[in-house]
């Protein structure tokens, strides 16, 4: 079946520009996540929709970065004001409710570059 | 503070050799383990898991070793191929939050021909 696809698999913009990310999870799956890794750096968490719950929005490191789930399905990450810091491969997985092995589908993520 | 660490950024061995990858953790709430597989250019693959209440588990050629009192999991790979290079990520995850896992910052392993 299909798996997590993101769209674009490349993006780079020039500083200032607002981006967005696309992510459609796995059908079905009601968790999705956002993680962005940074060059030589792990897995940052950013932001966690679980079906109809209020996202967890600990992870977003400003206010220039939001996620918006629509439907229960895609999901789309804004970062307002791209600053070069903000370079990185933004990566989404999603996990179907009450999993028990707990584990996360991965996409193949954007790259994200920011001149 | 970093609740899942991962102290050895890389590793190398030579193929036919067994491979152990390390992780800490900090955070007792945790209750179930995973690693994940990542190539270049792709997402993470899930790799295997543990939960708490077990100290092994093993598919294949990868076994997860769970020891809670000292707060520590290792992969072991035997034999090491070639084809396993690449950077493995520890996680762990708690009931509460449901469904959030916190990532190591992964370890590079290299198996040479």
């Amino acid at each position: 079946g299909a798996g997590v696809s993101q769209s674009p698999s490349n993006k780079v913009t020039e500083k200032g520009k607002d981006v967005e990310l696309r992510c459609d999870p796995i059908s079905g799956h009601t968790a999705l996540y956002w993680y962005r890794q940074s060059l030589g750096q792990g897995l940052e968490f950013l932001i966690y929709f679980q079906g109809n719950s209020a996202p967890d929005k600990s992870g977003l490191p400003s206010d220039r970065f939001s996620a918006e789930r629509t439907g229960g399905s895609v999901s789309t990450l804004t970062i307002q004001r791209t600053q070069q810091e903000d370079s990185a491969v933004y990566l989404c997985a999603s996990s179907p409710l009450g999993a028990a092995g707990r584990e996360q589908f991965f996409g193949p993520g954007t790259r994200l570059t920011v001149l | 503070d970093q609740q899942v660490k991962q102290n050895s950024p890389s590793l190398s061995v030579q193929e036919g050799r067994i491979s152990i990858l390390n992780c800490d953790y900090t955070n007792s709430m945790f209750d179930y383990f995973l690693w994940y597989k990542k190539y270049p250019a792709e997402g993470p693959t899930f790799l295997i898991s543990i939960s708490s209440i077990k100290d092994k588990n093993e598919d294949g050629r990868f076994t997860v070793f769970l020891n809670k009192s000292a707060k520590h999991l290792s992969l072991h790979i035997v034999p090491s191929q070639p084809g396993d290079s690449a950077v493995y990520f520890c996680a762990a995850s708690a009931l509460v939050p449901a469904g959030k896992s916190t990532f190591g910052d992964g370890t590079t392993l290299t198996v040479k021909p």
